[in-house]
């Protein structure tokens, strides 16, 4: 069956703009995650969708961030005024009810770079 | 803040040699331990899902322990080969928390 699938896969945007990442989980998923890597670092945590519920938006490291979820699928982040220290690999996952043991399906991720 | 840490960042190996590498988190309020393969353009591969205290999983030629009075997690892959060279993730997820990832441990499998 189809995975999770991201778009784009790369984009090059100028500091000061906006972007938007899409992201389209694994069809009956309930739980969705944005993760980011940037150079050399982990995988950060950046916001948790799980069903109808509010999302724990703590991983978020400014309010240039934000996401939405429609419809309990397709989810959105979208990156405000980029800066250069956005520059990162950004990885969508979901899972089936979204509980700790529950495994994440990751997708291709996009690749982002500010200059 | 929790502290997730693996060890070593990077190895090499010689294919056919057996290897091994840890995972340390924090030992209290332990939920779930997650490993991960990511191979280099594309998605994280979840391997395994950890939950008990003495768990041992195995996939194929890798397989992972779990200690979690002590901390640690380890994972070994036997007989090495090429297309075992990825970055492998480990994430714990203590209760009522989210998956914090550590650094990874970058494989490198040299024929």
């Amino acid at each position: 069956g189809a995975g999770v699938s991201q778009s784009p896969s790369n984009k090059v945007t100028e500091k000061g703009k906006d972007v938007e990442l899409r992201c389209d989980p694994i069809s009956g998923h309930t739980a969705l995650y944005w993760y980011r890597q940037s150079l050399g670092q982990g995988l950060e945590f950046l916001i948790y969708f799980q069903g109808n519920s509010a999302p724990d938006k703590s991983g978020l490291p400014s309010d240039r961030f934000s996401a939405e979820r429609t419809g309990g699928s397709v989810s959105t982040l979208t990156i405000q005024r980029t800066q250069q220290e956005d520059s990162a690999v950004y990885l969508c996952a979901s899972s089936l009810v979204g509980l700790g043991a529950d495994t994440q399906y990751f997708g291709p991720g996009t690749r982002l770079t500010v200059l | 803040i929790l502290n997730v840490e693996q060890s070593p960042q990077s190895l090499h190996v010689q294919e056919g040699d057996s290897t091994n590498f840890t995972c340390s988190f924090p030992s209290s309020n332990f939920y779930a331990l997650h490993w991960y393969r990511w191979e280099t353009a594309k998605s994280p591969e979840a391997l395994f899902v950890m939950t008990l205290n003495g768990d041992e999983k195995k996939k194929g030629r890798i397989s992972a322990t779990l200690n979690t009075k002590e901390g640690y997690s380890y994972l070994y892959i036997k007989g090495s080969q090429p297309e075992d060279s990825a970055t492998y993730l480990c994430a714990f997820k203590a209760a009522g928390n989210k998956l914090t990832f550590g650094g990874g441990t970058r494989v490198l499998v040299k024929p």
